[in-house]
């Protein structure tokens, strides 16, 4: 199974609303990444976190704050965001071992979230 | 600069013919390459991966090639099929980027149509 999951499918808030986006995996990956993808573009990267610990953050806007609670589980959180900020957000997951195998340390991604900002 | 590029933002191949969807980078420091499916509002699926110490690998009806003296990879599809039709991402990882986890980076992406 490589399914990783996302809630909600489709998100509309206000830039004063405050909300989270869920992303949850059942494969023992220690591994889990968080990226925006616009329109017709690539996913970009946002945060990684390696064994519950946030190893990456891409320069992100404090804005959008994750949360790793478990092993499991990867939230991101929402607060004045801004309409440019209206995005796909994928949750991905890998193994994550932490060595050199990294390289080689597939992701799997979520369906993703449709974010749209008012 | 550095980049993981295409050289065709779309493909259009009738249903049956075989598809290539190329791929370019320019970090011979990069040694892991993925291809990825997305389709139409969905994330990126999973298709095939190759280590850089490999020229070839085959899935099913899928072959990825990687050509290391010219930084080039292809993706191979056979007897294209309309479920092929969506945008195809090819993602390095370099070992010099980034902390120990190796981040992705995405190429532009190939929009595939195949037409009945």
């Amino acid at each position: 199974d490589t399914e990783v999951t996302q809630t909600p499918k489709h998100l509309v808030m206000g830039m004063t609303n405050k909300k989270s986006l869920k992303c949850e995996q059942h494969m023992g990956h220690r591994a889990m990444y968080w990226y925006k993808q616009k329109a017709k573009k690539p996913p970009e990267l946002m945060f990684v976190y390696s064994y519950e610990k946030l190893s990456i953050n891409e320069s992100v806007p404090s804005r959008f704050s994750p949360e790793c609670p478990n092993s499991s589980l990867l939230n991101l959180h929402l607060h004045a965001l801004q309409p440019e900020d209206s995005a796909l957000y994928l949750c991905a997951s890998s193994q994550g071992a932490g060595t050199s195998s990294t390289r080689t340390d597939t992701q799997y991604f979520g369906p993703g979230t449709r974010l749209t900002v008012l | 600069g550095e980049s993981v590029g295409l050289h065709l933002p779309t493909l259009s191949v009738q249903e049956g013919d075989n598809s290539i969807i190329n791929c370019a980078y320019s970090n011979s420091a990069s040694d892991y390459f993925i291809w990825y499916k997305q389709e139409s509002g969905k994330g990126p699926q999973f298709i095939i991966d190759i280590r850089s110490n490999m020229d070839k690998r085959q899935g099913q009806r899928v072959t990825v090639l990687l050509n290391k003296t010219v930084k080039h990879l292809s993706l191979q599809i056979a007897a294209t099929q309309p479920g092929d039709s969506a945008v195809y991402f090819c993602a390095e990882k370099r070992s010099n980027y980034g902390g120990s986890q190796g981040n992705l980076i995405f190429g532009k992406g190939t929009k595939l149509s195949v037409k009945p």
